[in-house]
């Protein structure tokens, strides 16, 4: 089993629509917890923390269910600026930790 | 500027030979990180410092060294390279307080 295990994907919306991503992680000593977004062949880029209460930047909202080892990342009225692949990517804490990445999730906006 | 700087940003090369790849950077982090990403497979951690004095192996370092010139640079080689070491390799600063990382822009390389 993968230490971080995400929807396959790929996702193909329409421009406006809702989505859904969703990911596990095996680690219940996993401490930090991030969505990142890569686009085509460039660098992951930090899209955002994940917080015990769940937070939201905009039209991006994260969930984190520590009891299930779940996380969630919900996008609202997507864009096509939003096609990319969405990383999840989980952290241990102390002096061994290290950070773990999930395959990631591919989403096309179509217009 | 960029904040996270590679070079190369593409490489071609042959099998057995060496080769150096450069990471520096700008924000001020003490720790550093090198990754290769393969399709399918997502990133997967090769080496890591937590200083200049600090080296720690990650996930898949057979085949590869690091060297941590100074807290701004921070070098990966592959000793003799061989074709299953083709892949982008990203270097990575990151944020000891929120633990979130700044990735640079990659170095495509390809072992022939």
């Amino acid at each position: 089993r993968k230490e971080v295990e995400q929807d396959p994907g790929p996702f193909n919306v329409p421009e406006g629509a809702t989505v859904a991503f969703n990911c596990t992680y095996s680690n219940s000593a996993s401490q930090s917890f991030f969505w990142y977004r890569q686009d085509c062949r460039k660098e992951p880029k930090l899209l955002m923390s994940v917080y015990s209460s769940g937070n939201e930047d905009g039209r991006f909202t994260a969930q984190l269910n520590r009891a299930s080892q779940y996380i969630s990342l919900l996008i609202r009225d997507s864009k096509l600026s939003d096609s990319a692949t969405y990383l999840c990517v989980v952290s241990t804490s102390g002096s061994a930790r290290q950070l773990t990445f999930g395959s990631g999730t591919q989403l096309t906006v179509l217009p | 500027d960029a904040d996270v700087t590679q070079t190369p940003r593409n490489r071609i090369t042959k099998t057995g030979k060496r080769i150096m790849l450069e990471c520096s950077q700008t924000k001020g982090h003490d720790r550093m990180y090198w990754y290769r990403q393969d399709p399918g497979l997502g990133l997967r951690l090769i080496y890591y410092s937590f200083d200049v004095k600090d080296i720690n192996k990650g996930e898949i370092s057979d085949g590869y060294s690091v060297s941590r010139q100074a807290q701004a640079k921070f070098s990966l080689s592959l000793e003799s390279a061989i074709p299953n070491q083709t892949a982008l390799y990203f270097c990575a600063t990151e944020d000891r307080s929120s633990y979130e990382q700044y990735f640079g822009p990659g170095t495509r390389l390809t072992v022939t």
